[in-house]
């Protein structure tokens, strides 16, 4: 069956601090891979999307980046962390017209 | 641009009580539906899902989406809630052959359901 590993599950962060956020899929391969931010009281933002390895692609313009290294891994960072990149992050995998797993998230906290 | 309203921000309801949640949605073309929950502690799932044919799809857990294409709507129903049903939950919508890029969420429906 299909899994998603996402970590860490909460991390704190002085702005100006680099992050990375790792997600793994399991039991599929060449996956559509998604990066999302949920907000309180404004639904889930697609940030990034990748269909390969190497390809990304961005929705949303902003402090931060994403990156496929291998097919089953994609990893959100940034360089420099703002105070407005709080939020809760979730990977999720798709294929075809919708997604079928989320991960478990990561609540980021930049202070 | 397609856009997703999910009225209802937080409903509290008994058990045994009937649940419909609203979902309405603006988009002018062939639609795919879905519905995901998000129980306490738990990663988001998807409930229910359509793309064509019967309107009216039933999902896990007895739940239940009617599409009615002239309102705009797909909402959420369950005939006698559970305590166990305490979830966020959250409308999604594409269009046509899109694919998984293009859907839009709603902003989600909390839902208590009291002992």
């Amino acid at each position: 069956s299909q899994t998603i590993h996402q970590w860490p599950a909460t991390l704190v962060q002085p702005v100006g601090s680099p992050l990375s956020l790792e997600c793994t899929v399991e039991g599929t391969s060449n996956p559509n891979l998604y990066w999302y931010r949920q907000a309180a009281g404004r639904g889930l933002q697609l940030l990034f999307y990748s269909v390969g390895i190497g390809q990304i692609s961005s929705e949303v313009p902003q402090n931060l980046s994403a990156s496929r290294p291998q097919d089953r891994q994609f990893i959100l960072s940034s360089k420099k962390l703002l105070l407005s990149d709080s939020g809760f992050y979730l990977c999720a995998w798709g294929q075809g017209r919708y997604i079928q797993y989320f991960g478990a998230g990561t609540r980021l906290s930049v202070l | 641009a397609q856009s997703v309203s999910q009225h209802n921000h937080h409903v509290i309801l008994s058990e045994a009580a009937s649940l419909e949640l609203g979902c309405n949605y603006s988009y002018g073309g062939t639609v795919n539906l879905f519905w995901y929950v998000q129980y306490p502690g738990q990663h988001l799932q998807l409930l229910l899902k359509y793309f064509s044919g019967d309107p009216l799809v039933k999902g896990i857990k007895g739940f239940e989406a009617e599409f009615i294409k002239s309102k705009f709507s797909f909402n959420l129903r369950k005939p006698s809630v559970q305590w166990s049903d305490t979830a966020e939950y959250f409308c999604a919508v594409n269009g046509g052959q899109t694919g998984a890029n293009n859907l839009f969420f709603g902003t989600g429906t909390r839902l208590t359901v009291i002992p």
